[in-house]
């Protein structure tokens, strides 16, 4: 079945400084794979997807992650935090083949951005 | 592109009330899922559809809780009667493939 864990539920870092929020799956099929971010009393919203072609993924706001099939991780970072980075982190595998318009979801991690 | 809509943006109800939650998907999309979410669960599927017909409502907490989608587009969820502990924010979300799209939400407190 298909699983998601991210590490952490909470990271801190300083304006300026790498973002790196950890996220490994388990599935039993090739997964699909998405990064999405809520901000305070909103929807989420998409960050970027894994459909698997290219492994470094681009999304927006200068995020980016790399799917590790070895490592069944997809780690989702960024070079320099800027204040409105604060907010919720998602990562989400697709189901299986038999539910396979159904995500599943991780638990989240809340990034605070310091001054 | 209008996004996905749901309304009321905010509910306040009594305990023993019925309360209605509605979404309009993206014209187009095909998939509709219920999410609710709280501090303490997370983020919770509730049911979803697929072509307007329910494939997968494992996630509904018991029988006070029915969602329909009548057309491809608009559906809602209901809760009858609502209770306190049913307060949170219920997001509605659309896709055409794997990518979801959500909608703001609407805010649920019961008292």
């Amino acid at each position: 079945a298909q699983s998601v864990t991210q590490l952490g539920s909470h990271v801190s870092v300083s304006e300026g400084a790498l973002v790196l929020l950890r996220c490994n799956y388990s599935s039993s099929v090739p997964p699909y794979l998405f990064w999405y971010v809520q901000y305070p009393n909103q929807g989420l919203q998409l960050l970027l997807k894994y459909t698997s072609a290219a492994t470094l993924v681009k999304g927006i706001n200068g995020f980016e992650a790399e799917f590790k099939k070895s490592e069944t991780s997809f780690h989702l970072t960024k070079p320099s935090a800027h204040m409105s980075d604060a907010a919720e982190y998602f990562c989400a595998v697709s189901g299986d083949a038999g539910n396979n318009r159904k995500l599943i979801w991780g638990l989240g991690t809340s990034l605070a951005v310091n001054p | 592109d209008a996004g996905v809509i749901q309304s009321p943006r905010h509910e306040v109800t009594e305990m023993g009330q019925e309360v209605t939650l509605r979404c309009k998907p993206i014209s187009g999309h095909n998939s509709l899922f219920w999410y609710r979410q709280t501090m303490m669960r997370g983020l919770e599927l509730l049911i979803y559809f697929n072509n307007n017909v329910p494939i997968d409502d494992s996630g509904m907490p018991e029988d006070r809780f029915s969602a329909k989608m009548p057309n491809a587009s608009f559906s809602t969820l209901k809760i009858q009667p609502s209770e306190p502990r049913d307060s949170a924010v219920y997001f509605c979300a659309s896709s055409l493939a794997l990518e979801q799209h959500f909608g703001p939400g609407t805010r649920l407190t019961v008292t």
